[in-house]
């Protein structure tokens, strides 16, 4: 089935510090979503693209549409103790009902 | 708005036993989903729903089976519960795809444990 590469699996920072992570596909998307799970809790949407070339940004998170349309990243600037949990891209294809998730990245922050 | 609500929110189960988990969403959406969580391995689709009606298989549908009781309600059931079907389980939705690119809402998620 599709698969999504996320990375990196996880990151140890110190807060105040600038977050990137990234996911590749072999397949061509026509949405890119980020997610991010707090511990306890379900998954809740944050950004959403549908142009290749796009980026969006909601407060200081920045996410991009990759031009070939295999990829996406999401940048967390300035970050803060509140933006640890597991963040999860999720991508899906023409035509498609279903969504595909990457594996997700953990983020840890240091005060 | 309670958005997707799931019930219950934690449970324990002996081998063998059966059980039902039960989503609701009120926002109107067309589609509703069942995914299981497991560490390191993200979210796996199990089954979903794409409208009132209708259910497909997802990528890890053994051992289960859904009813999409209304638009509203969507059911997943383990028959004969296994410890490998330990695991947290959410419940999501969406609107039609032409109209919001496939955004999935998810719920708060169900811990389930079978010893």
């Amino acid at each position: 089935g599709q698969q999504l590469n996320q990375s990196p699996q996880s990151m140890f920072i110190q807060e105040g510090e600038d977050v990137s992570m990234n996911c590749t596909s072999s397949s061509i998307f026509n949405t890119w979503l980020w997610y991010k799970q707090d511990p306890g809790e379900g998954p809740v949407l944050l950004i959403a693209l549908y142009k290749a070339g796009e980026l969006t940004s909601n407060g200081r998170l920045t996410a991009q549409f990759g031009i070939t349309r295999k990829d996406s990243f999401l940048n967390i600037s300035a970050s803060i103790p509140s933006d640890v949990g597991i963040y999860f891209c999720a991508g899906r294809i023409q035509g498609a009902q279903k969504l595909v998730f990457g594996q997700g990245t953990r983020l840890t922050i240091n005060p | 708005n309670a958005g997707v609500t799931q019930t219950p929110k934690f449970q324990v189960l002996k081998t063998g036993q059966s059980m039902t988990l039960q989503c609701a969403q009120d926002m109107n959406h067309n589609s509703m989903y069942w995914y299981r969580q497991d560490p390191g391995m993200g979210l796996r689709l199990i089954y979903y729903s794409a409208s009132e009606g209708t259910t497909d298989k997802g990528e890890v549908p053994n051992g289960y089976n859904v009813s999409r009781l209304n638009k509203r309600e969507f059911s997943l059931r383990l028959e004969s519960a296994a410890p490998s079907q330990t695991s947290v389980y959410f419940c999501a939705s969406s609107a039609p795809r032409v109209l919001a690119g496939g955004e999935q809402f998810f719920g708060p998620g169900t811990r389930l444990t079978v010893l």
